[in-house]
C-alpha cells in the first residue's frame, strides 16, 4: 500500500522560506508514470493546487506561485520537496503531498504550518 | 474566488440520492474529461471517489457515480448513509492560468 508523508517545520516566520519533504513509501518514486504534488488548504477554506513534479524532474506550477514555488524530487530517498519562499500570513495553511497531476489518488495526512513571528 | 463553482451546501436524508454541481468553462470542465471529484472528512485528508469525470478508483462504492454536461460536472451519491457527510470537491485540468483548479467545496449534510 503506497503511503506519503509530509515534514518540516510546522511554524515559519514572515519573509522566511517554507520547506516541506513527503517521504514515499510502499512504491518507488520512479517506477512508474506517475506525477508527485503538493496542494494546501488555509483553514476553513477549500483546496488549492502548487504544483508537481515528474520522477525526471519535469514541473507544473500554480501561476499564482509559480514566482515563489520549487518542487524538487530525490529518487534516492524516494521523497520530493517544497519550498515556498517569502512567506506572509495568508500562507498559513495544511499542506498536502499527493501523487498525481490531473487527480491525487494517494494523499499524505497532511501537515500544518503556521506563518507567524 | 475558485474557478469553479460548487454550491456551498446540500443535505439529504437517508437513503436518498442527491447531486452536487460543479460549472466551469470551456477552458476546464467543458473543454476536457479531466474532472474529479474528493470527499474530505473533518481533519482528514481528501480521498479520490471519481476520476476522468465517471471513472472510480478501486474500493469507492458505487453509491458514487459522476457525469459532465457541457461546462457542469455532477456528482450523484445514492443511498445517501451518514457517512457520507463531509465536505466533497470537484477539480478539472485547466487550458488558462493553472493546470488544475478546484471547486470551492460543498458540504454536505446528512440529515
Amino acid at each position: 500500500q503506497l503511503q506519503l508523508q509530509e515534514s518540516g517545520p510546522g511554524l515559519v516566520k514572515p519573509s522566511e522560506t517554507l520547506s516541506l519533504t513527503c517521504t514515499v513509501s510502499g512504491g518507488s518514486i520512479s517506477s512508474s508514470s506517475y506525477y508527485w504534488g503538493w496542494i494546501r488548504q488555509p483553514p476553513g477554506k477549500g483546496l488549492e493546487w502548487i504544483g508537481s513534479i515528474y520522477y525526471s524532474g519535469s514541473t507544473y506550477y500554480n501561476p499564482s506561485l509559480k514566482s515563489r514555488v520549487t518542487i524538487s524530487v530525490d529518487t534516492s530517498k524516494n521523497q520530493f520537496s517544497l519550498k515556498l519562499s517569502s512567506v506572509t500570513a495568508a500562507d498559513t495553511a495544511v499542506y498536502y503531498c499527493a501523487r498525481g497531476l490531473t487527480d491525487f489518488d494517494y494523499w499524505g495526512q497532511g501537515t500544518l504550518v503556521t506563518v507567524s513571528s | 474566488q475558485s474557478a469553479l463553482t460548487q454550491p456551498a451546501s446540500v443535505s439529504g436524508s437517508p437513503g436518498q440520492s442527491i447531486t452536487i454541481s460543479c460549472t466551469g468553462t470551456s477552458s476546464d470542465v467543458g473543454g476536457y474529461n479531466y474532472v474529479s471529484w474528493y470527499q474530505q472528512h473533518p481533519g482528514k485528508a481528501p480521498k479520490l471517489m471519481i476520476y476522468d469525470v465517471s471513472n472510480r478508483p478501486s474500493g469507492v462504492s458505487n453509491r458514487f457515480s459522476g457525469s459532465k454536461s457541457g461546462n457542469t460536472a455532477s456528482l450523484t451519491i445514492s443511498g445517501l448513509q451518514a457517512e457520507d457527510e463531509a465536505d466533497y470537491y470537484c477539480s478539472s485540468y485547466t487550458s488558462s492560468s493553472t493546470d488544475v483548479v478546484f471547486g470551492g467545496g460543498t458540504k454536505l449534510t446528512v440529515l
